[in-house]
């Protein structure tokens, strides 16, 4: 089955560092990919839509010049946390939709990020 | 506004008893559903879908959701739980007029006792 491969999965930085975080689409294309970040209580947030080739989609409220995204090939997107303050800590996950199937099609998931920043 | 419920934040369930982990949502026009899994410090995993068709899907690990449009319903349902079924479980739901952008539900933990 289709693979999304993200890392590192765990990462400690200190406040004021940048950390970067890579999802690639192992076995398939993807000209979208999508960055979630998941609270303690659970819940899924939207940060943004990467796209092949063009800007990120941010959602309302999230920091496009904090969160930088980067989506350079149909098959890798970045997501780079900028001077990371320890309220950025979380669990950052990224997902993929295959190119070929289409919008009926289910999102393949990375394994996580588990940024740390003290 | 658009929206999904999932109105229980944990549920349990003796090993070998039915479980059934709820969902309803709101939306305009016709609904893609979608269940997913997630285990500890893991992404998701994608169970079932509905797009079209019959209103009982069936996936993965023996999980099967039916889709019920009067009430707006897409409960996650499995004959027998095990305990590595133990998870949380996410719905969510697309609809033509957001391109098909995921709306997530909150979550439930199900916790399968031996």
């Amino acid at each position: 089955g289709a693979v999304v491969s993200q890392h590192p999965s765990r990462v400690i930085c200190k406040s004021g560092t940048s950390v970067k975080i890579e999802c690639r689409s192992l076995d398939f294309q993807a000209t979208t990919m999508f960055w979630y970040r998941q609270f303690p209580k659970k819940s899924l947030m939207l940060m943004a839509t990467s796209n092949e080739g063009s800007k990120a989609t941010y959602e309302q409220g999230v920091e496009k010049d904090k969160f930088l995204i980067n989506h350079a090939s149909l098959t890798l997107s970045t997501l780079t946390v900028t001077s990371a303050h320890p309220e950025d800590s979380s669990f950052y996950i990224c997902s993929a939709r295959d190119l070929i199937t289409g919008p009926g099609s289910p999102l393949h998931f990375g394994n996580g990020t588990r940024l740390t920043v003290t | 506004a658009q929206s999904v419920a999932q109105p229980e934040d944990q549920v349990n369930v003796a090993e070998g008893n039915p479980l059934t982990v709820k969902c309803t949502y709101s939306v305009s026009g016709n609904p893609y559903l979608f269940w997913y899994v997630q285990y500890p410090n893991r992404g998701l995993q994608f169970l079932l879908k509905y797009i079209t068709g019959d209103n009982l899907v069936k996936g993965s690990y023996g999980f099967e959701a039916e889709f019920n449009k009067s009430q707006t319903s897409f409960h996650l349902k499995k004959p027998s739980a095990l305990v590595s079924d133990s998870a949380l479980y996410f719905c969510a739901v697309s609809y033509a007029g957001n391109n098909r952008k995921l709306i997530w539900g909150l979550g439930t933990s199900l916790a399968v006792n031996p």
